[in-house]
């Protein structure tokens, strides 16, 4: 069972566009929702990240909301750029006994045309 | 050094080799993590590492997986009689401590590269 189903599998946006991908989750136990970035050949970054108490949280160019009722959550980034394109992968932490593991979605690859 | 550091990145191995990929965590982090990411796919949680000791290791898919960290800084990540299915990007990541996904100090190397011939 995929705990952390993301979407769209892939996306096109022009320059100075919005992109928005969407996660929703399964785990009502998952605490802490981070977004990473990932380039060719690279390891993921983290981007931004929101609890669960929390609707909202922009940093720059990008904002994550949060839905808690309906289980899901979304990355917009404004205005978005060539260098934007990359991989994204919402993903879900799950506190056990004093640590935390990352439960990633499947990633978004978006392109960003000129 | 200054970021998480994996070899080999590329490595190719036939069907029944064993194979050994290496971390190198940030200097001083605890916590150390080993993640598989098949093409296509998001990363999935392998093994955790506090210092030398294995918490977790839910998610090595078999018995032929196995890791270390006998020193409580470089781990192993080793691989006996490899199949194709084990064919993908090798992640390892460390933070400061076992809480770090909350805060955000989770890094992550460039990852090993396998393919099962």
């Amino acid at each position: 069972q995929q705990q952390v189903k993301q979407s769209p599998q892939s996306l096109i946006v022009q320059k100075g566009g919005i992109s928005i991908i969407n996660c929703a989750y399964e785990n009502t136990a998952f605490d802490y929702f981070p977004w990473y970035q990932q380039f060719p050949g690279k390891g993921p970054a983290l981007l931004i990240a929101i609890r669960p108490d929390v609707s909202e949280k922009k940093e720059g160019r990008f904002t994550i909301s949060f839905n808690k009722s309906a289980k899901q959550f979304s990355l917009h980034i404004m205005d978005s750029q060539p260098g934007d394109s990359a991989t994204y992968f919402c993903a879900a932490t799950l506190m056990n006994s004093g640590y935390s593991t990352l439960t990633f979605g499947k990633g978004t690859m978006l392109l960003v045309s000129p | 050094g200054a970021g998480v550091s994996q070899s080999p990145r590329y490595k190719v191995a036939k069907r029944g080799q064993d194979v050994a990929l290496r971390c190198d965590p940030i200097s001083g982090h605890v916590s150390l993590f080993w993640y598989q990411q098949a093409l296509g796919q998001g990363p999935e949680f392998l093994t955790y590492f506090q210092n030398e000791a294995q918490l977790d290791k839910s998610g090595l898919p078999s018995d032929r997986f196995f890791a270390e960290r006998p020193e409580g800084s470089v781990s192993t990540l080793k691989i006996q009689r490899t199949q194709q299915e084990d064919s993908a990007v090798y992640l390892c990541a460390s933070s400061a401590d076992g809480d770090s996904p909350h805060t955000g100090e989770l890094f992550f190397g460039e990852g090993s590269r396998l393919t099962v011939l």
